[in-house]
């Protein structure tokens, strides 16, 4: 059973443009809702990050948008940049603490052409 | 941040042999984890390395596949047993403390052919 959904899998975004990348959870129980950036060759690197409490959070040009009542969230870049080509994953768990065990989606690849 | 170092960085292996990976971290941690990346797949979780006793494993993996040691706060291995084409994955390693969010590892890219 796959607990978060993420889509699209893959996606192709022009310099400049707005990448969405939209994720869904099944498990009310979740508390922390955590986006990851992987570069080929390297580990997931935390992004940014949100708790339900708030509907949205800005980090730079990355931005989480939270729907607690659909169980969605979503990561908008903004100015997408070359630089941000790679695999995003959201994930959820039920803390934010280490020792929480995280839940990820499949991944979506972004490629941002120059 | 703590900085983890895992060895290798990938491997080819023959089916039947294992491969045991190792996981540094530069400063003590509390808690540290192994996942599993498969291609086009989310990561998953494999078990919870605790220091000085038997890792916790999550549904579907057992420990006679999956044996992991801990002997230190900074230290932590994974050893897949009996390999077969099916184990190529990455296998990431994860840490932090109790009260921070988790960091990874570089990962381990494994083929078994």
């Amino acid at each position: 059973q796959q607990q978060v959904k993420q889509s699209p899998q893959s996606l192709i975004v022009q310099k400049g443009g707005i990448s969405i990348i939209n994720c869904a959870y099944e498990n009310t129980a979740f508390d922390y809702f955590p986006w990851y950036q992987q570069f080929p060759g390297k580990g997931p690197a935390l992004l940014i990050a949100i708790r339900p409490d708030v509907s949205e959070k800005k980090e730079g040009r990355f931005t989480i948008s939270f729907n607690k009542s659909a169980k969605q969230f979503s990561l908008h870049i903004m100015d997408s940049q070359p630089g941000d080509s790679a695999t995003y994953f959201c994930a959820a768990s039920k803390s934010f603490q280490a020792g929480t065990a995280l839940i990820f989606g499949k991944g979506t690849t972004l490629s941002v052409s120059s | 941040s703590a900085v983890i170092s895992q060895k290798p960085s990938r491997d080819i292996c023959q089916r039947g042999t294992s491969l045991t990976i190792q996981c540094q971290v530069d400063s003590q941690v509390t808690m540290m984890f192994w996942y599993r990346q498969q291609p086009g797949q989310s990561l998953t979780l494999i078990a919870t390395a605790n220091q000085g006793s038997e890792a916790t494993y999550e549904s579907g993996f057992v420990i006679d596949k999956f044996p992991i040691s801990r002997p230190n706060l900074t230290f932590s291995t994974l050893t897949v047993s009996n390999m077969s084409p099916e184990d190529s994955s990455i296998y990431l390693c994860s840490g932090g403390q109790t009260n921070t969010e988790a960091f990874f590892g570089q990962g381990t890219r494994l083929t078994v052919v």
